[in-house]
């Protein structure tokens, strides 16, 4: 049981290059969230999804798309990368909504440089 | 979600009980409140939640005062690896959005 699968774990772009950051949890579960985590800051929702099919935008949704084919996977994609969007980048689960009785598994995240 | 306010920074001893504190003093009646904590950049962790009544699990204990305007999060004998920054969260349990804010950095000394 690996729990939240993030890849890759280190990235660096140049500004204007795209890219996916890959989520994948084994749990079956059905709700998943990314998140970043700017320097000495608290982590902050981009996007959420409450099943396959299903997305939402989180508070920092800008410059980010998402996508949800299967329950399993979450990918997050950056458009045109910018310098402000240099994060580390935390992908979350949970059995039921808001994880409200279990909590959210996170990943062990992916730390993006964009110069 | 209601506002939360903890210590930016603790010391505890190792092998001690370590009390981080949190304040919601503007906590609604159908909010719970949810620890989390981050070791050294790792994801967050879940640790425990509760409404009102004290809970408790293999991690730590909840202390939740009668008018729930405040909590403490209770590591009865805390070792160096619980040093990490720890997360108060008050939030409506059922909805998707959760707000992490800035926390309390523990450090548990030798």
């Amino acid at each position: 049981n690996a729990g939240v699968t993030q890849t890759p774990k280190f990235q660096v772009l140049k500004t204007g290059q795209s890219m996916t950051l890959q989520c994948a949890q084994d749990m079956n579960h059905e709700y998943m969230s990314w998140y970043r985590q700017d320097p000495g800051m608290g982590l902050r929702l981009i996007h959420y999804s409450v099943g396959a099919g299903i997305t939402d935008q989180g508070e920092v949704p800008n410059g980010y798309n998402v996508s949800r084919s299967t329950t399993e996977d979450f990918p997050l994609r950056l458009l045109s990368a910018a310098p402000s969007q240099t994060s580390v980048y935390f992908c979350a689960s949970s059995r039921e909504r808001g994880g409200a009785n279990y909590g959210y598994t996170f990943g062990s995240g992916t730390r993006l440089t964009v110069v | 979600d209601a506002k939360t306010t903890q210590p930016p920074s603790m010391d505890c001893a190792e092998g001690r009980a370590a009390n981080l504190p949190c304040n919601h003093s503007t906590i609604s009646g159908n909010e719970y409140v949810y620890w989390y904590r981050q070791i050294h950049s790792q994801g967050p962790q879940y640790i425990i939640h509760g409404l009102k009544n004290n809970e408790t699990n293999e991690m730590a204990s909840l202390i939740i005062t009668e008018d729930r305007k405040s909590s403490t999060l209770i590591l009865p004998h805390a070792t160096l690896r619980d040093t990490a920054v720890y997360y108060c969260i008050v939030r409506v349990a059922y909805l998707n959005d959760m707000r992490f804010g800035a926390g309390t950095r523990l450090t548990v000394k030798p």
